[in-house]
């Protein structure tokens, strides 16, 4: 069983707040994920992260921020969240220098704006 | 463009029968490959994966086959059961460390 959390599950906010969507994972994994995923498409990667203090962008644009202060927690910003932003945010982390690599998958937040 | 395809957004299977589902991709450097369920409203769970070294691996009822020339994977599920109804995407990487390409997924449904 993978020891990856993701909080809030569900989110409801209005345009142009700001938010932030929690990860932590306790299995000690140097690299962290952030995925977006819509219904009947594929799993777009938005930021990831080799380490503490290492954060990059992924292949899909993104308007959030993510940091890395500790190895086990990666939040997910959004400054001023829009109704384009509501979709399914799946947080993961892996083994990254194995080459039978795994990514365990936290339970997802579904963000709606409104 | 999409460098991993999953060209059936849906496949019915009866209980008991085998599921076979599809998974093309155009990049030849692709050395590892994954399988995920997913279940609506969840984070995808880890099913099987397969090295571009084999050419099948198999897990219980959880078969993966990989033909490098045709850049075709197939997982098949026998005997395929109603909790196995969900959708499953196939996912690849280049090398130890870079990124993982996803399908958009196939929604299985197995009817008792």
């Amino acid at each position: 069983e993978a020891d990856i959390y993701q909080t809030p599950r569900y989110l409801v906010i209005g345009t142009g707040k700001k938010i932030t969507l929690e990860c932590s994972q306790t299995m000690g994994h140097d690299k962290m994920y952030w995925y977006q995923q819509d219904p009947g498409m594929e799993l777009h990667l938005i930021h990831y992260s080799y380490g503490v203090n290492s954060t990059e962008k992924g292949d899909l644009s993104s308007e959030s921020t993510v940091s890395r202060i500790r190895t086990e927690h990666f939040p997910l910003t959004l400054e001023s969240a829009r109704p384009s932003h509501t979709s399914q945010y799946l947080c993961a982390s892996s083994e990254y220098h194995l080459a039978s690599e795994k990514l365990f998958f936290g339970s997802g937040t579904q963000l709606s704006v409104l | 463009d999409q460098q991993v395809k999953q060209n059936s957004p849906s496949l019915s299977v009866q209980e008991g029968r085998i599921s076979i589902l599809n998974c093309d991709y155009t990049n030849s450097m692709f050395d590892y490959f994954l399988w995920y369920k997913k279940y609506p409203a969840e984070g995808p769970t880890f099913l099987i994966s397969i090295s571009s070294i084999k050419d099948k691996n198999e897990d219980g009822r959880f078969t993966v086959f990989l033909n490098k020339s045709a850049k075709h994977l197939s997982l098949h599920i026998v005997p395929s059961q109603p909790g196995d109804s969900a959708v499953y995407f196939c996912a690849a990487r280049k090398d130890t460390g870079n990124q993982f390409y996803f399908g958009t997924g196939t929604s299985l449904t197995v009817i008792p």
